[in-house]
């Protein structure tokens, strides 16, 4: 059982659409990240959210934590080729000893 | 400023042998974090260090694995004898006080294939 289910596993998209990927769990969080890995790297932080409800943007990408501090989602608007990669969820909960626990990840494919 | 290293990058061995994984963090980072990811599963806790204090080890999976981090600098994680269910890519990150408050870095792997 992941302790973060990240859903869509894989997602292949044109570019110029609009797409958004969705981390949930039945435990509450105190903050929750959001990375993105390229092939041969290590993931890279893209955000750190730590209040329910609280919205983030960069450039084209919004990420927002649940009110509930159980979930959260990133949108993409209007896909480029260059945001092609694995995003990857993790956050820290006291419910797992506030050690940083992954999501599976979604891998994205923006087709140009 | 140099990031995250770890060596080797890739490493194919036999059962039963041993393999010596090496992170060296970015410099000034007193907090060291090892993770691993197996095949189609999530990237998962391994332990932590704080200098060479071995802070949380909760996430080693037995013990045939063993981290140090003599002198509070670069870390090692051995496993002796690996296993087939080993084989996974194993993650370093630094970070240069507690997470979240600050970033972690992440090396880019180590993928240890057991054969």
């Amino acid at each position: 059982t992941q302790l973060l289910e990240q859903s869509p596993q894989f997602l292949s998209i044109q570019e110029g659409e609009n797409l958004t990927v969705y981390c949930n769990s039945s435990s509450v969080f105190s903050s929750l990240q959001w990375y993105r890995q390229e092939p041969g790297e290590g993931p890279v932080l893209l955000v750190t959210v730590v209040t329910g409800g609280e919205v983030k943007k960069l450039k084209r990408l919004t990420f927002q934590f649940g009110d509930a501090r159980k979930d959260s989602s990133l949108h993409i608007t209007a896909a480029q080729p260059g945001d092609t990669g694995l995003y990857l969820c993790a956050g820290f909960s006291m419910e797992y000893g506030n050690k940083l626990v992954f999501g599976a990840g979604t891998i994205l494919r923006v087709k140009s | 400023e140099a990031g995250v290293t770890q060596f080797p990058s890739h490493s194919v061995i036999e059962k039963g042998q041993t393999v010596t994984l090496r992170c060296d963090p970015i410099s000034g980072h007193d907090n060291l974090y090892w993770y691993r990811r197996v095949m189609g599963k999530e990237i998962k806790f391994l332990l932590h260090f704080v200098k060479e204090s071995k802070q949380d080890e909760s996430g080693m999976p037995n013990n045939r694995f063993l981290a140090e981090r003599t002198g509070g600098t670069y870390s090692t994680l051995k496993v002796q004898p690996a296993e087939l269910e080993d084989s996974g890519v194993y993650f370093c990150a630094s970070s240069q006080g507690r997470v979240p408050i600050f970033e972690q870095f992440f090396g880019p792997g180590t993928r240890l294939t057991v054969l």
